[in-house]
């Protein structure tokens, strides 16, 4: 049981927009602390994909954006491709747990 | 382009310790503003934060691993080691090396690619 919470699976057909949450309590997301998303392709490392909330890395294309509100964080992602498949995981910190938490992650299909 | 390398022992068996060495390339482990991570990925699962430590050798340990874990570093040879002592087949995953931007909540830009480490006699 993940502090964060994710839909195990999302799906979308290409060229849609699908949404991922990331839902949290007053004690992590709600707490201020930043919410990270990381991208992982299969039988790869994951990859930096959202920072600070809705920044993205050099490299990372802007069809994809995160925004948060209250005690939950949320990936958007336009244009959907057949290479978007893969898991996506958030990351934020909790005070009560004093731990570094990442969600249970998110399969992304496209159909 | 900052690379991380995780070497260490294929295979462990119970009751062990587990020891994992990062090497890192295209970038000095001392200063900044980073921390050293170890992350893990148990099969099929999400990823579980161990812990991380600064170039001056502060650690931050995950509370429910911290009884058996030491994180330590070896800036001449720029890398940094984890140590998981009394392993079960529960810490059978991916370890994965990772530096972390300072602060609470601080975001993991570059990865190791990860090494299966199964705990099996």
């Amino acid at each position: 049981q993940s502090v964060l919470t994710q839909p195990p699976s999302v799906s979308g057909a290409p060229g849609q927009r699908v949404t991922i949450s990331c839902t949290g309590s007053s004690s992590n997301i709600g707490a201020y602390y930043d919410v990270h998303w990381y991208q992982q392709l299969p039988g790869t490392a994951p990859k930096l994909l959202i920072y600070n909330n809705n920044n993205r890395p050099s490299g990372v294309p802007d069809r994809f954006s995160g925004s948060k509100s209250g005690t939950s964080a949320s990936l958007a992602i336009t244009g959907l491709q057949a290479e978007d498949e893969a898991y996506y995981y958030c990351q934020s910190y909790d005070t009560s747990l004093s731990v570094l938490v990442f969600g249970g992650g998110t399969k992304l299909t496209v159909l | 382009q900052v690379q991380l390398q995780e070497s260490g022992p294929g295979l462990v068996k119970p009751s062990q310790t587990l020891s994992l060495t990062c090497t890192v390339s295209g970038g000095s482990i001392s200063g900044g503003d980073y921390y050293w991570s170890w992350i893990r990925q148990h099969p099929a699962k999400g990823l579980e934060w161990i812990g991380y430590i600064y170039y001056s050798g502060t650690t931050y340990y995950n509370p429910s691993l911290k009884s058996r874990v030491t994180i330590s570093v070896d800036t001449s040879k720029n890398q940094f080691s984890l140590n998981l002592s009394s392993v079960t087949a529960a810490d059978t995953a991916v370890y994965y090396c990772a530096r972390s931007l300072r602060g609470y909540s601080g975001y993991s830009d570059y990865w190791g690619q990860g090494t299966l480490v199964p705990v099996s006699s």
